[in-house]
């Protein structure tokens, strides 16, 4: 069974960082592209980031390029989001979720249960 | 505002069919073939319904099917059931500058 748990979500000032963790079980890890989607409090879907099975190519949002960081660590079956500079705006339920294939099909068959992050002063 | 455009809300009685729009500009739906919609229960999460524009992952209904005309795509849901209500979202890969857009997202109602 697929299982994505992401961790390290929290409340965090305007300014500060943040670094959201990804444990999957269940599948190959480094077969497939990974990715972080987020969800404001009662609004929509919006893609965050995107790597690889190999961390050969990566992806971001213009809301978050430059400020955000993904990596992987496929020894440990482990996605990471290390979020800086962390804006009001940023405030969201963080899923990560599996792509259907290696490099990127820009779909996503298995999520997590998100991660909430706050930030506020 | 998002980069693609569904109704707010359907509805349908039980054993209907629905279909649900979402349109994007040629720069996204309309150039690729990589359309997914995802189904979300309150508090849960999303769940990928179809992919590639037509194609329904393992396990996933056949009352469920999805299709695309020029910049708009669509899903529809056949023999409308009670757990079926929920909100769906489309999503598009839109080139190598923003990669992915998705929906507002629509509400459906079973009546």
């Amino acid at each position: 069974e697929v299982q994505l748990v992401e961790s390290g979500g929290g409340l965090v000032q305007p300014g500060r960082s943040l670094r959201l963790s990804c444990a999957a079980s269940g599948f190959t890890f480094d077969d497939y592209a990974m990715h972080w989607v987020r969800q404001a409090p009662g609004k929509g879907l919006e893609w965050v980031s995107g790597i690889s099975w190999n961390s050969g190519t990566i992806y971001y949002a213009d809301s978050v390029k430059g400020r955000f960081t993904i990596s992987r660590d496929n020894a440990k079956n482990s996605l990471y989001l290390q979020m800086n500079s962390l804006r009001a705006e940023d405030t969201a339920l963080y899923y990560c979720a599996k792509d259907t294939i290696h490099s990127s099909s820009w779909s996503f068959d298995y999520w997590g249960q998100g991660a909430l992050v706050t930030v506020s002063s | 505002q998002s980069a693609l455009t569904q109704p707010a809300s359907v509805s349908g009685s039980p054993g209907q069919s629905i279909t649900i729009s979402c349109t994007g500009t040629s720069s996204d739906i309309g150039s690729y073939n990589l359309v997914s919609w995802y189904q979300q229960h309150p508090g849960k999460a999303p769940k990928l319904m179809i992919y590639e524009g037509s194609k329904r992952p393992s396990g996933i209904s056949n009352r469920f099917s999805g299709s695309k005309s020029g910049n708009t795509a669509s899903l529809t849901i056949s023999g409308l059931q009670a757990e079926d209500e929920a909100d769906y979202y489309c999503c598009s890969y839109a080139g190598s500058s923003t990669y992915v857009v998705f929906g507002g997202g629509t509400k459906l109602t079973v009546l």
